[in-house]
């Protein structure tokens, strides 16, 4: 079976310091991946996806940056932090072929900015 | 991709059955209609999709309006854990699909 893994869960980080936030899928190989927003009391923002190793989509400019090392894992990364990045954030995946379509979501990574 | 537009709230009645509505004016002939829901402080979950049939699974049955301009989500026996965000998608397959998610309908299932 397929599992997906976020970390860390929670984080608090001063405004100015940097952010990596970490997704691997385990059970599949070759998926597509996404990154997520959600600020509070709103609905999720596409940040990235990715289809494969190396290729990244941005949908929104910010001062935020995603990774794809390897072929299950996805990184989000900042540099240095604005109030604005607090959020929770989503990892998710799906199958890289067929007409399925369903996304897979992670527990969620909530990231307050101070 | 096409918008969507769904009542932002809703109540229904434990054991009742509850009707979520989206209309989807727009949509294209190869995109489908995706339902997901978001319970507080959880990564959202699938629930079931459509292109033209209606469809049913264990969670729930999406009905499709023949012109394909709107769709209903069918909780059949609404419990107190179905409380959460439902948010209805349109978005063709293809390799490097993504789903923008609106902002929903927040359902409260009342005892």
């Amino acid at each position: 079976s397929q599992t997906i893994h976020q970390w860390p869960a929670t984080l608090v980080q001063p405004v100015g310091s940097p952010l990596s936030l970490e997704c691997t899928v385990e059970g599949t190989s070759n998926p597509n991946l996404y990154w997520y927003r959600q600020a509070a009391g709103r609905g999720l923002q596409l940040l990235f996806y990715s289809v494969g190793i190396g290729q990244i989509s941005s949908e929104v400019p910010q001062n935020l940056s995603a990774s794809r090392p390897q072929d299950r894992q996805f990184i989000l990364s900042s540099k240095k932090l604005l109030l604005s990045d607090s959020g929770f954030y989503l990892c998710a995946w799906r199958w890289g072929t067929g007409a399925g379509g369903e996304l897979f979501f992670g527990e969620g990574s909530r990231l307050t900015v101070l | 991709d096409a918008k969507t537009t769904q009542p932002p709230s809703m109540d229904c009645a434990e054991g009742r059955a509850a009707n979520l509505p989206c209309n989807h004016s727009t949509i294209s002939g190869n995109e489908y209609v995706y339902w997901y829901r978001q319970i507080h402080s959880q990564g959202p979950q699938y629930i079931i999709h459509g292109l033209k049939n209606n469809e049913t699974n264990e969670m729930a049955s999406l009905i499709i309006t023949e012109d394909r301009k709107s769709s209903t989500l069918i909780l059949p026996h609404a419990t107190l854990r179905d409380t959460a965000v439902y948010y209805c998608i349109v978005s063709p397959v293809s390799n490097d699909y993504k789903l923008s998610f609106g902002a929903g309908t927040t359902v409260t299932v009342r005892a």
